[in-house]
């Protein structure tokens, strides 16, 4: 059973580039959020996505923006990249909406802008 | 705005002992805690939770506390192993909304 899957593994991109993130979800799941980890802290909720739509949002700029299949896939795509959108982005699944269930990880995939 | 805090940065402990990891909190709505263990290259995986309604979950050598007077949480590992070493991030949650995390904890364990 292939859990959380994300790709590229890592990725350089300039700056005022755009940048796709891509990420399928564990067998099961339909709810795909997405994080951002800067180095030495916690990941960072960016936005949630459920049934092809955004559900929940975080703190982060229009630039960051996403996109659900009907495959439960996701997108996540950064526009006029920054320096310090430079991390580790993480795409996490579950069954449902709801947190208190137990959220899979992928492995992330690190942008360095440079 | 750092609702969830992990105040030390990294933790040695040696094999066999105890580890404590602590977590405080600031937003008294959240109503469900969770703790992640990291590895290097890899995602975050679930290690264990606690609803609000509770103030211990033990699972094998790991237990967690929540003093919500306190607004603090711990994770603790009986007996510690060498395979415990990863980074451990406390997050929180409030009506299942997004997982709020912490800076995260170095945990090492030294044979």
């Amino acid at each position: 059973d292939a859990g959380v899957t994300q790709s590229p593994t890592h990725l350089i991109k300039t700056r005022g580039q755009q940048v796709t993130l891509r990420c399928s979800p564990k067998s099961g799941h339909d709810t795909v959020s997405w994080y951002q980890q800067a180095l030495g802290q916690g990941p960072q909720f960016i936005f949630q996505y459920y049934e092809e739509e955004e559900r929940q949002r975080g703190n982060f700029p229009d630039r960051f923006s996403g996109h659900q299949f009907p495959n439960y896939s996701s997108e996540l795509n950064v526009n006029a990249l920054l320096l310090g959108d430079s991390a580790l982005y993480l795409c996490a699944s579950t069954a449902g909406l709801g947190f208190d269930t137990e959220a899979f990880f992928g492995q992330g995939t690190r942008l360095t802008v440079v | 705005d750092q609702q969830v805090k992990q105040n030390s940065p990294s933790l040695s402990v040696q094999e066999g002992r105890i580890s404590i990891l602590n977590c405080d909190y600031t937003n008294s709505m959240f109503d469900y805690f969770l703790w992640y263990k990291k590895y290097p290259a890899e995602g975050p995986t679930f290690l264990i939770s606690i609803s609000s309604i509770k103030d211990k979950n033990e699972d094998g050598r790991f237990t967690v506390f929540l003093n919500k007077s306190a607004k603090h949480l711990s994770l603790h590992i009986v007996p510690s192993q060498p395979g415990d070493s990863a980074v451990y991030f406390c997050a929180a949650t409030q009506g299942a909304q997004k997982l709020v995390f912490g800076q995260g904890t170095r945990l090492t364990i030294n044979p």
